[in-house]
């Protein structure tokens, strides 16, 4: 149990258009989802974090504009990068929270999406 | 506010040596603590969690860590290494209300000789 799935798992784009990422909770409902940016060698960063039907909570320093998340059901929340640039070149990763009281609501983490914007 | 401190950023054992890796925390309440490891190219696989109750808490593939809250740690280990552990692993916490966030350490990067 507790499967999460990413999609897709890498995309290569030009500079300016926009990727859509998609993370999806198999068998659980997820109330909450978080995304992920994570460099080379490096830990995680918190980009953001996904309530069902309400706006997506930034972090400091993280542009909503660039980064478009949309949270429409209990096991989908997306991460559109918009006008895409090198800089945005980075593996994505999304987790989502299962909410049952026996998990003490552990996230559990998608394969991730490898990003590379030419 | 919380944080991890994961000392050292690589660890290099032989193949059926100890594993130990160490992790501290800091936070303002009682904690929830995790380590999750990374294979390349990879999202994070969850080994193991502390929530309440028993301090030390067992994981998949023989890991175990013991919660020590006089010690402020959460160490990660696993009597005889395997060459499938040679993987990142990061440990993080999170505090206990149903908002919270997971705060990661920077990992470390474990290497199993043969």
């Amino acid at each position: 149990g507790a499967v999460v799935s990413q999609h897709p798992s890498w995309v290569i784009c030009k500079s300016g258009t926009s990727v859509k990422i998609e993370c999806r909770s198999l068998d659980f409902q997820a109330t909450t989802m978080f995304w992920y940016r994570q460099f080379p060698k490096q830990s995680l960063m918190l980009m953001a974090t996904s309530n069902e039907g309400s706006k997506a909570t930034y972090e400091q320093g993280v542009e909503k504009d660039k980064f478009l998340i949309n949270h429409a059901s209990l096991t989908l929340s997306t991460l559109t990068v918009t006008s895409a640039h090198p800089e945005d070149s980075s593996f994505y990763i999304c987790s989502a929270r299962d909410p049952g009281t026996s998990k003490g609501g552990t996230q559990y983490f998608g394969p991730g999406t490898r990003l590379l914007v030419l | 506010a919380q944080s991890v401190t994961q000392l050292g950023s690589h660890v290099s054992v032989s193949e059926g040596a100890l594993v130990l890796l160490r992790c501290n925390y800091s936070s303002s309440v009682p904690p929830y603590l995790f380590w999750y490891v990374q294979y390349p190219n990879q999202g994070l696989q969850l080994l193991l969690k502390y929530t309440t109750g028993a301090t030390l808490v067992k994981g998949i593939n023989g890991f175990e860590a013991e919660f020590k809250k006089s010690e402020t740690s959460f160490h990660l280990t696993k009597p005889s290494a395997h060459m499938s552990d040679a993987a990142e692993y990061f440990c993080a916490v999170s505090s206990t209300g149903a908002n919270s966030k997971l705060t990661f350490g920077k990992g470390i990067t474990l290497s199993v000789r043969p």
